[in-house]
C-alpha cells in the first residue's frame, strides 16, 4: 500500500504560520473523514494533534487545525513556536487500513 | 491515565519470529481497538495491524502473511509476532491505542522498544 505523500521540509519564522499538505486519493483522503496528524519529537512516541480531519484533543492548542480540501488534507499551525520544531505525520484510514504520511520535518527558523 | 508499556527482545535473528507486548495501564483494554506501529530508522511511521478486545483482527495488507496480533484481556495485554524477519524489519515499535474504531485515530502511544534484526 503507498505512502501518503507529504513534504519532506517545511520551515517558518516564530510567529507566522505554516501549512503541511497530506495527499492521498480517493481511497484513503478523499474518502473518509478520518484523517490525523501526528507531531514527534526526535527520540519520542508519536502525539495525536488533529483526528478526524479538524478536531483537537483536549490539551492540543489551538494554533493547530486541520482541513481537507478533495484528496489533500492539511494541517496548519498558526504562530509558529520554537517548540513547534519537529516531525510531522498525517494518517488516513482506507477501508479496512491506516495509512500514513512520509511525515514532513517543520524548522522554525 | 492509560499508559502503554511495549517489551519483548531487543535483538532478533535473520529469519526468525520477533514477539513483542504491550501491556497497559490506568485503563481497561476493553472497548478499544489497539495497533502496533514500527518506524525504521530515519524513516516514517509504518502501520502493522489492529487488534479489538475481541480478538477481531485487521493487518496491513503488504505484511498480513507475516503478522499476527493477539490478545489477553485478562491481562491486559497484546501482542505483536512477526515472523520470518529480516534487516528490514529493525525498527523501533510501538504499540498504541486508536480511540476511534480503527480509523488511525491513536490517542496512546507506548514509548517504542528498538528492535534490531541481526545474527
Amino acid at each position: 500500500q503507498s505512502a501518503l505523500t507529504q513534504p519532506a521540509s517545511v520551515s517558518g519564522s516564530p510567529g507566522q504560520s505554516i501549512t503541511i499538505s497530506c495527499t492521498g486519493t480517493s481511497s484513503d483522503v478523499g474518502g473518509y473523514d478520518f484523517v490525523s496528524w501526528y507531531q514527534q519529537y526526535p527520540g519520542k512516541a508519536p502525539k495525536l494533534m488533529i483526528y478526524e480531519v479538524s478536531k483537537r484533543p483536549s490539551g492540543v492548542s489551538d494554533r493547530f487545525s486541520g482541513s481537507k480540501s478533495g484528496n489533500t488534507a492539511s494541517l496548519t499551525i498558526s504562530g509558529l513556536q520554537a517548540e513547534d520544531e519537529a516531525d510531522y505525520y498525517c494518517c488516513s484510514y482506507a477501508g479496512s487500513t491506516t495509512r500514513f504520511g512520509g511525515g514532513t520535518k517543520l524548522t522554525v527558523l | 491515565q492509560v499508559q502503554l508499556q511495549e517489551s519483548g527482545p531487543g535483538l532478533v535473528k535473520p529469519s526468525e519470529t520477533l514477539s513483542l507486548t504491550c501491556t497497559v495501564s490506568g485503563g481497561s483494554i476493553i472497548d478499544y481497538y489497539w495497533s502496533w506501529i514500527r518506524q525504521r530508522p530515519g524513516k516514517g511511521l509504518e502501520w502493522l495491524g489492529y487488534i479489538y478486545y475481541s480478538g477481531n483482527t485487521i493487518y496491513n495488507p503488504s505484511l498480513k502473511s507475516r503478522v499476527t496480533v493477539s490478545i489477553d484481556t485478562s491481562k491486559n495485554q497484546f501482542s505483536l509476532s512477526l515472523r520470518s524477519v529480516t534487516a528490514a524489519d529493525s525498527a523501533v515499535y510501538y504499540c498504541a491505542r486508536d480511540e476511534g474504531i480503527a480509523v488511525g485515530t491513536f490517542d496512546y502511544w507506548g514509548q517504542g522498544t528498538l528492535v534490531t534484526v541481526s545474527s
